[in-house]
Order: structure tokens, then C-alpha cells, then sequence
């Protein structure tokens, strides 16, 4: 049973470019939740996907975007990049409403130079 | 507005004693709470969980109890070994309400000494 995936693993930008992760969520999922975890931080969330739309989302400005696919899968989308973006972005798959515990992928690390 | 938190970034404990890691809320709208663990280049491994309407819940070394009233909710592990050395996370969802995101606290380094 295949968990959370995440690509690409790491990743380095540079200011102003765009970028774009993956997420395939676990076998059986269809919630899809993105979070920012900065260094010495706890994850911050950014936004969640249920049925390809986007269902709630975080203080996160609108350079941040995603979507989700017939096949639950998800893109992270973020335009412009800024110094500050640099982070590990993790990925977390659910059942919904049905059960409130989410599992994680092992994250993409992003550095923008 | 930090909603959870972990106020020891760091715990020490020798194997085979009780590791006990805090966390506190604010938000009394949270009614499902959960404990995940981190290595180094990995992402949160999720560990045991517990719904408001419960105090305590068990999974083999693992307990977690919760206090409403205190709004506090503790994990402990015994006995400790070194391979639970990691950053433990606490975590909170206010369920539909907040659209079943989870806050989380900033985490504590547990190193268990062998």
C-alpha cells in the first residue's frame, strides 16, 4: 500500500521564477492538504483540496495556487518567488470528513536563491 | 495568534525511563487531537490520536491524555528508546469548522540517551 508521494524531492529557484510540486495522496484518500513548514517551525497550513476544489485555505497570499485531479492527485503552484518562500513543503493526504487524521509525504525541499 | 503550543523546544531522557512531551491549546473550537514524529529529510509519521470526547488513548508504548478544562494534552512513551529520538509535533483540527486543517505547535526534540 503505497503512502503519500511528493516530487520532485528538492528543488532550488531563483527569485521572481515559478515552481510547481506534486502530491499523489494515499491509496483510498481524497483530501489533499498542503502545508509550509519553515526551519524551526511547525507546518503551517496553506490550503486543502476535496473533489477538485479548493475547500479551505490558510494565510497564505495568492501567489500560492493548486489544484486537484480526477485522480486526487495535487499541484502546489507558486508564482513569484520570494527568499522567504525557501521551505519544506509537505503534502498530506485524508479521508475528509471522514476521519480527521492526515498522513504526510516526506516533503519537498525548496530553496529559492 | 499561535493556537498550539509546545513550550519546551527540547526534552532529555535516559532509555528506558518515561518520556512525557506537553502541548497546550487555546482554541476550544479543537475537538480532534494528534501527535506525529519527524526525522531529519523526512515528513511527519503520524503516531496516535484522540478525540475530544475521550481523556486518554493508548497504542502499545503510546499514550496520549488530554484535559479539556486545562486545555492541555500530554504524550508519553514508555519505556523510551533511542530510536524514538525525533521532533515530536502536536497537532489540533476544529474539524468541519475549520475545514479539518491542522495547527500545529512548533515541536520538541525528544533525545533519548542510551
Amino acid at each position: 500500500d503505497a503512502g503519500v508521494t511528493q516530487s520532485p524531492t528538492h528543488l532550488i529557484k531563483t527569485r521572481g521564477q515559478q515552481v510547481t510540486l506534486r502530491c499523489s495522496p494515499k491509496s483510498g484518500h481524497d483530501t489533499v492538504s498542503w502545508y509550509q513548514q519553515a526551519l524551526g517551525q511547525g507546518p503551517q497550513f496553506i490550503f486543502q483540496y476535496y473533489e477538485e476544489e479548493e475547500r479551505q485555505r490558510g494565510n497564505f497570499p495568492d501567489r500560492f495556487s493548486g489544484h486537484q485531479f480526477p485522480n486526487y492527485s495535487s499541484e502546489l503552484n507558486v508564482n513569484a518567488l520570494l527568499l522567504g518562500d525557501s521551505a519544506l513543503y509537505l503534502c498530506a493526504s485524508s479521508l475528509g470528513d471522514r476521519d480527521q487524521t492526515q498522513y504526510f509525504g516526506p516533503g519537498t525541499r525548496l530553496l529559492v536563491l | 495568534d499561535q493556537q498550539v503550543k509546545q513550550n519546551s523546544p527540547s526534552l532529555s531522557v535516559q532509555e528506558g525511563r518515561i518520556s512525557i512531551l506537553n502541548c497546550d491549546y487555546t482554541n476550544s473550537m479543537f475537538d480532534y487531537f494528534l501527535w506525529y514524529k519527524k526525522y531529519p529529510a523526512e515528513g511527519p509519521t503520524f503516531l496516535i490520536s484522540i478525540s475530544s470526547i475521550k481523556d486518554k488513548n493508548e497504542d502499545g508504548r503510546f499514550t496520549v491524555f488530554l484535559n479539556k478544562s486545562a486545555k492541555h494534552l500530554s504524550l508519553h512513551i514508555v519505556p523510551s528508546q533511542p530510536g524514538d529520538s525525533a521532533v515530536y509535533f502536536c497537532a489540533a483540527s476544529a474539524g468541519r469548522y475549520y475545514g479539518n486543517k491542522l495547527v500545529f505547535g512548533a515541536g520538541t526534540i525528544l533525545r533519548v540517551k542510551s
